[in-house]
Formats: structure tokens, sequence, C-alpha cells
């Protein structure tokens, strides 16, 4: 099926320091969505994006819905251990066949340095 | 808030056994999934029901069947466990709100397969 390009991978980063990770895709997406996955545990979703150019905010979290309706970026200010886990990003498809499935990204390990 | 159970956290069964995996959401979501995640594939779909007694596949279903006689219960069934579905199975809902394409996740059962 098909897939979001979620970058990077893989992030390490000292207690303290912004994290910045993004999703993109070749469609138009008119819903994108982040999750944070503790290890062991299901997916929670952390933000709801459903308007091109809309920005949110959840706490420490921002994320933002590209204007070209093919991108999101999720931020993440002051980074503390707890940030630790894997991040994903889901969207819904514009004009898509069947609404109600999600395409997922493959996630971002975050490891955070106390 | 929405509450997604799954019925084990961790499974031990043997090569060619059946096996079910019970997910129960309280919510009253039309839609639930069942998911498998295995590192570096990120979220893969097995099968979805919007309805009661519906079913669709997914982009992984073979050697999966799946079971809904109840809005708020799905079954993921094994008919033949083998040791490469041995992974995180991942249960969620959703609901057929407009624009509410937000799922959410049980806490997920870890299948070995021995």
């Amino acid at each position: 099926g098909q897939q979001l390009n979620q970058s990077p991978q893989s992030m390490f980063i000292q207690e303290g320091e912004d994290v910045s990770m993004n999703c993109t895709s070749s469609s138009i997406f008119n819903t994108w969505l982040w999750y944070k996955q503790d290890p062991g545990e299901g997916p929670v979703l952390l933000i709801a994006l459903y308007k091109a150019g809309e920005l949110t905010s959840n706490g420490r979290l921002t994320a933002q819905f590209g204007i070209t309706r093919k991108d999101s970026f999720l931020n993440i200010s002051a980074s503390i251990p707890s940030d630790v886990g894997i991040y994903f990003c889901a969207g819904q498809r514009l004009r898509a066949g069947n609404n109600r499935k999600l395409i997922w990204g493959l996630g971002t390990s975050l490891a955070v340095n106390p | 808030d929405v509450k997604v159970t799954q019925s084990s956290r961790y499974l031990v069964k043997r090569t060619g056994e059946k096996v079910f995996l019970e997910c129960v959401q309280d919510m009253d979501h039309e839609n639930m999934f069942w998911y498998r995640q295995d590192p570096g594939l990120g979220l893969r779909l097995i099968y979805f029901s919007y309805d009661v007694k519906m079913k669709e596949k997914g982009d992984i279903p073979e050697g999966y069947s799946v079971s809904r006689e109840k809005k708020e219960r799905f079954s993921l069934i094994l008919e033949s466990a083998s040791t490469n579905q041995t992974s995180m199975y991942l249960c969620a809902s959703s609901s057929l709100l407009a624009a509410h394409y937000e799922q959410y996740f049980g806490p997920g059962t870890r299948l070995t397969v021995t």
C-alpha cells in the first residue's frame, strides 16, 4: 500500500533541544494526523489537522498542515526525556476511493539524552 | 475518552495453532481496524470493518481472517499460526462522522509464534 515519506527516520538529541520532523506525499491530503507511540504501547493521537495552512499546538508540540496539502510538520520544543518514542504521521487522501483508511508514515524514532 | 481494549498484551502460540485476537471499543464507532507492526515497516493494515458483519481486506490480509458480529467487537483470526506472524498487533477504531478520520488504538498484543 501507499506510504507517506516521513523523515528523519531517527533522531538522538539532548534534553532541552527542539525537534522537527515532517511527512510528504505525492498526493493531496485533506487530513493530517500525528501520533506518538511509547515503547510497548499503542499509538496515541497528538494533533489533528484539517485545513491547508493550519497551525495547531498541543503543549510543547506544534504541527502544521502544508499549504500545498502534500506535507505536514511536527515540532517539539524544549524536549524532555518522556518525549522518547516513535512519532507517526498519517493522512487521509482527498477524493480517496475509500475514506475509512489512513495512509501512514514509517515513523520517526526519537531518543533524548538527559 | 475513547477506550479500545485488546484481550491480551502478550501471547505465545505454537506453529499451526488457531489464534484469536479480540478487540473491544466503547465509543460506538462504526469503523474498526487491525494492523500489524514490525520494526522498520511501520503500521500495515490487515483488515478493517465499517459495519457489523462487513469487512474489507487491507494491504496484507493473507493468512488472516476477521469477524465482526457486534458493533463494539472486532476479532482477528490466525487460522494456522506461522512463525512469520510473530509481531505486534494493534486494533483501532474510528467514527464515520464527517471529517473525523482519527483512529484510536488499543495497547497492542505482542504475539510470538514458536
